[in-house]
């Protein structure tokens, strides 16, 4: 089962972009990347998935590299409410999303 | 349309005692995840069900959590004699299908054993 490695923070200023990325470098064939946040006090909200080609829709953008040993979830104009943590999450055998510790991004003023 | 809701939202028990938190899953999801997050942590796969059966029951810590689904719909995940290790949120996750479908994620229901 593949995994994932995120940083454990990361900082943003407001109105910028944000560039989270993720290293899966064990990813098979046919598994998927997933990317989830959590606001504080919520339960995790689905931002976007993909398996080989980018991907964008209201909220983000993934970009998968070519081998896709790697990806990265831009968010455009980061507002304070984009204030989260991100998880990258790769399906787990076609059965369950393991999330890992994923990556505190603060947005700033 | 609706989403995943789980109840309560808050639950605060004496050491030992049972507890039953409740799910209700997006209307015609077939696949039903229960998670824990333990205060600063990631999440941590309980059980799911596909219908009303549960396949992989290999995440549940002891044997005193179990979980039941009945008619396809609603959930319940019990915990017997409570411990303090159990305080957590557990959160509630469907999806359309078992696979490659998104699973949309409850509010969570915040369990506090003293």
């Amino acid at each position: 089962d593949a995994k994932t490695t995120q940083p454990p923070s990361m900082d943003c200023a407001e109105g910028r972009a944000a560039n989270l990325p993720c290293n899966h470098s064990t990813i098979s064939g046919n598994e998927y990347v997933y990317w989830y946040r959590q606001i504080h006090s919520q339960g995790p909200q689905y931002i976007i998935h993909g398996l080989k080609n980018n991907e964008t829709n209201e909220m983000a953008s993934l970009i998968i590299t070519e081998d896709r040993k790697s990806s990265t979830l831009i968010l455009p104009h980061a507002t304070l409410r984009d204030t989260a943590v991100y998880y990258c999450i790769v399906r787990y055998n076609n059965n369950d999303m393991r999330f890992g510790a994923g990556t505190r991004l603060t947005v700033k003023p | 349309g609706a989403g995943v809701s789980q109840s309560p939202s808050n639950k605060v028990t004496e050491k030992g005692k049972d507890v039953e938190l409740r799910c209700d899953p997006i209307s015609g999801h077939t696949a039903l995840y229960w998670y824990r997050q333990s205060l600063g942590q990631g999440l941590e796969f309980l059980i799911y069900f596909q219908g009303n059966s549960a396949p992989d029951k290999s995440g549940l810590p002891s044997d005193r959590f179990s979980a039941e689904r009945t008619g396809g719909s609603v959930s319940t995940l019990t915990i017997q004699r409570t411990q303090q290790e159990d305080s957590a949120v557990y959160l509630c996750a469907s999806s359309q299908q078992r696979g490659v479908e998104t699973q949309y994620f409850g509010p969570g229901t915040r369990l506090l054993v003293l």
